[in-house]
């Protein structure tokens, strides 16, 4: 069993909606969350940065962390067709552990 | 500001051979950490390096290795390559080594033969 799991997708939603990305993880261990987002052939950049139990902000985005379920979620609120792209949950204690992916397409 | 850098963009090799991957990390920043992203997959871990010294390893054998150098840029080596090495390699760099805020370059695409 990996240490993250995160389906894959791909995920297509109209654009607008709004979005649900989820990851599990079986460390409890993990103090530290964090949501990468990836665009085709670059390197991933950091979207949301959390290491508690609750919900951060910023923007569009919404950081949830539920440790006692070991299940975090990203929610993209009004998603654009430049949120296309993959999407990366990390997490760890002294490094980071990286689920695989979601690839996210949103249709104009 | 300038942001994490990486050099060659793209690479192609044979088998076998050896291929020399570098980094420049931020501004500010004296941790430096690489890995490895398949096709399709999450960035694996491979090692960190804080002020020149190897911080911590991933499951890679040791002929992966790195080095870092005083103004904390930092190279990755890796010796009789195969062909499942081909792949995306990833650099981040962050301000501290219990900073796991890292921020990443584009990467290097590498193409084993």
């Amino acid at each position: 069993q990996k240490e993250v799991e995160q389906d894959p997708g791909p995920l297509s939603v109209p654009e607008g909606a709004i979005v649900s990305l989820n990851c599990t993880y079986s460390n409890s261990a993990f103090q530290y969350f964090m949501w990468y987002r990836q665009y085709s052939r670059k390197g991933p950049e950091l979207l949301m940065y959390t290491y508690s139990s609750g919900n951060k902000e910023d923007g569009r985005f919404t950081a949830q962390v539920d440790k006692s379920s070991k299940y975090i979620s990203l929610f993209i609120r009004d998603s654009q067709p430049s949120d296309s792209a993959t999407y990366l949950c990390a997490m760890g204690g002294n490094k980071l552990v990286f689920g695989a992916g979601t690839i996210l397409r949103v249709k104009s | 500001e300038t942001g994490v850098t990486q050099s060659p963009t793209h690479l192609i090799k044979t088998r076998g051979q050896q291929v020399t991957l570098r980094c420049s990390s931020q501004s500010g920043h004296n941790t430096v950490s690489w890995y490895q992203q398949a096709l399709g997959q999450g960035p694996q871990f491979i090692f960190q390096y804080y002020r020149e010294e190897e911080n911590g390893r991933g499951n890679f054998p040791p002929r992966f290795s790195g080095l870092q150098f005083p103004n904390y840029s930092s190279e990755l080596n890796v010796n009789a390559l195969e062909l499942d090495d081909s792949a995306l390699y990833l650099c981040a760099s962050s301000a501290d080594r219990g900073n796991l805020e890292q921020f990443f370059g584009p990467g290097t695409r590498l193409t084993v033969l």
